[in-house]
């Protein structure tokens, strides 16, 4: 079974751009998560889709927004880019969701903003 | 909220040698899940554990939940350099969190030789 992919795994804007980030489930998987992982923060949850619906956000402003497609593959958003946007973005898969549920982490895009 | 964290943040050791990472939750978890994140990496699932008091073991690795599901330990015996890299501890935010974890901000391990 092939893993969760991220496109694009790099990527480099100016303050003020947007930027689309894609992820790939693993196939049977309808479940996607989002998470920004930086040096000081580590891990911190975005929002989650299940069946082309967000069930759950966590604590970012409205510049970060997302969107799952029929075939369970995500997308993040963000616009108006900030110097503290810099991050590594991972998206997370698993089957349904719920609480005890593996989840199986992508590779990740790793966005710096200049 | 709930809070999940971890110690120690930093962990070094030497080859050979056993240690021991802690999670605590601020809240009651009904389930606890390990994850590793080498060098460069992405997490990595390692393990789950749901019942009061359990303990897990794979290979070299002990992980036990306590007995008020509110704290979590990671063991590991006779480190080797493949070892390297940060464990961190998640728990559901809610009963309804669907997808929804809170990491521990994790314990990054440097191994000597």
């Amino acid at each position: 079974k092939a893993g969760v992919t991220q496109t694009p795994r790099y990527l480099i804007k100016t303050r003020g751009q947007q930027v689309t980030l894609s992820c790939s489930p693993i196939s049977g998987h309808r479940s996607v998560s989002w998470y920004q992982q930086t040096p000081g923060q580590g891990l911190q949850f975005l929002f989650e889709y299940f069946s082309e619906t967000q069930r759950n956000k966590g604590n970012f402003p409205g510049r970060f927004s997302g969107r799952q497609f029929s075939n369970s593959r995500s997308e993040m958003n963000v616009s108006t880019l900030e110097l503290g946007d810099s991050a590594l973005y991972l998206c997370a898969s698993s089957s349904s969701g719920g609480r005890t549920d593996t989840q199986y982490f992508g590779p990740g895009t790793r966005l710096t903003v200049l | 909220g709930q809070q999940v964290m971890q110690i120690p943040q930093y962990q070094h050791v030497q080859e050979g040698e056993d240690f021991t990472t802690y999670c605590n939750s601020s809240t009651t978890l009904s389930n606890i899940q390990w994850y590793k994140q080498r060098p460069g990496g992405h997490p990595v699932f390692l393990i789950q554990l749901v019942k009061s008091g359990e303990v897990k073991k794979q290979k070299r690795l002990t992980f036990q939940f306590g007995e008020a599901k509110k704290n979590s330990s990671l063991h590991i015996t006779a480190t080797q350099t493949t070892d390297v890299g940060t464990y961190f501890c998640a728990g559901p935010m809610t009963t309804d969190s669907w997808g929804k974890f809170q990491f521990g901000a994790g314990t990054q391990v440097v191994v000597t030789p």
